[in-house]
């Protein structure tokens, strides 16, 4: 079975901290694993994949299949960064069910 | 374009009423979404189709009915909803050949039952 936990609901952080979202997840397979953010009032947007292994906006994250982790990193916090974080899970092939985890949400504090 | 397109953005419908919510995308992507999202929690998929096909039912009652006409369009059929339905409904599309550049959501469409 698919599953994906985010043991944070809330994180909150001073500008200029660094930043950790943990995500951890249980799958059969080899999964695909995806950050995705949310705005206030936006579209739910995808801000990380495992396999490009790129830095958006700061944030990095690296896929641990031995501690089955996918944690959210960014060094230095910056208050447009507050938003809802999900970490989100899915198969390699085909059309696939995208489970995400229960989210946090990451305030910047000034 | 790269964009999924929702319409309506907002709905209000009374439990008798039958209404549907429309989901386009240009990308070329031949697998399409619907997920429901409550407040203050993730989305939850409903239905995937693939090449136009469902091909997943997460076991959603009849009152939702979707379609799929053609590889851009995905449409969900609503009649007979409850109040507990109401939510933000959310359309994605992806690549069929793997899912690896991921899932492009639509904004949603805002249901209220009244």
């Amino acid at each position: 079975a698919q599953r994906v936990t985010q043991p944070e609901k809330l994180l909150s952080v001073f500008k200029g901290a660094p930043v950790e979202l943990k995500c951890n997840y249980s799958y059969s397979g080899s999964p695909e694993l995806f950050w995705y953010v949310q705005y206030s009032r936006q579209r739910l947007q995808l801000l990380l994949r495992h396999i490009s292994r790129e830095s958006i906006k700061g944030f990095t994250a690296d896929l641990n299949k031995g501690e089955t982790s996918f944690h959210l990193k960014k060094p230095f916090a910056q208050e447009e960064d507050s938003a809802m974080y999900y970490c989100a899970l899915s198969g390699v092939w085909g059309a696939q069910k995208l489970v995400f985890g229960q989210g946090t949400r990451l305030t910047i504090n000034p | 374009d790269t964009e999924v397109t929702q319409t309506p953005k907002h709905l209000v419908m009374g439990m008798t009423n039958k209404k549907s919510l429309k989901c386009e995308q240009h990308m070329g992507h031949r697998a399409m979404y619907w997920y429901k999202q409550k407040a203050k929690k993730p989305p939850e998929l409903m239905f995937v189709y693939s090449y136009e096909k469902l091909s997943i039912n997460e076991s959603v009652p009849s009152r939702f009915s979707p379609e799929c006409p053609n590889s851009s369009l995905l449409n969900l059929h609503l009649h007979a909803l409850q109040p507990e339905d109401s939510a933000l409904y959310l359309c994605a599309s992806s690549q069929v050949s793997g899912a690896r550049n991921g899932y492009t959501f639509g904004s949603g469409t805002r249901l209220t039952v009244v």
